[in-house]
């Protein structure tokens, strides 16, 4: 199994341009998270997803869109992005929510935001 | 609002010497405590976990104890190897299921 995998691995925008980062995993893992993470913060959660079909709004929302079509998949999308979203980002997931307690995380996204 | 927090950010110690990583958190009804380890440039990676119903719990040269009275959590490392520096979190859930994370502690192993 590759894991969680997340790509790009970097990212150079311009304010107000849009993207997406993929977050894919291959283990049938029904929960899947992105969280930013800012030095000196740790880890904040932007949106979660219980399963194909479903998502919710974590801790730092805004600004960020997220799909769960498939079990697989789960993208972040920016909008228009700011300065302010300058972060690594990570994608996380587990088999379901009663084991969350042992997450496997993707190796990251690093955005800057000019 | 609920935190977890740490009490130190960085922490230096000799090869060979034991580690102690501490946590304070602040709800006193979660229900798992989470450590995990990051090395540079990875995402986290789970090392151990400890249910509220539990003191003390062993892993491999990693041991992590839970005291609810003060609500201090610790991760101890036996015999810390270069290899084992990193940021280390912590992390608790409550009945929610989402876990919230510390802000880490970076460790340095010097050899």
């Amino acid at each position: 199994n590759a894991g969680v995998t997340q790509t790009p691995k970097f990212q150079v925008l311009k304010t107000g341009q849009s993207m997406t980062l993929q977050c894919a995993q291959d283990m049938n893992h029904e929960y899947m998270s992105w969280y930013r993470q800012d030095p000196g913060m740790g880890l904040r959660l932007i949106h979660y997803s219980v399963g194909a079909g479903i998502t919710d709004q974590g801790e730092v929302p805004n600004g960020y869109n997220v799909s769960r079509s498939t079990t697989e998949d789960f993208p972040l999308r920016l909008l228009s992005a700011a300065p302010s979203q300058t972060s690594v980002y990570f994608c996380a997931s587990s088999k379901d929510t009663a084991t969350n307690e042992k997450l496997f995380f993707g190796s990251g996204t690093q955005l800057s935001v000019l | 609002g609920e935190s977890v927090g740490l009490h130190l950010p960085t922490l230096s110690v000799q090869e060979g010497d034991n580690s102690i990583i501490n946590c304070a958190y602040s709800n006193s009804a979660s229900d798992y405590f989470i450590w995990y380890k990051q090395e540079s440039g990875k995402g986290p990676q789970f090392i151990i976990d400890i249910r509220s119903n539990m003191d003390k719990r062993q892993g491999q040269r990693v041991t992590v104890l839970l005291n609810k009275t003060v609500k201090h959590l610790s991760l101890q490392i036996a015999a810390t190897q270069p290899g084992d520096s990193a940021v280390y979190f912590c992390a608790e859930i409550t009945g929610s299921y989402i876990p919230t994370f510390g802000r880490g502690t970076s460790l340095i192993v010097h050899p």
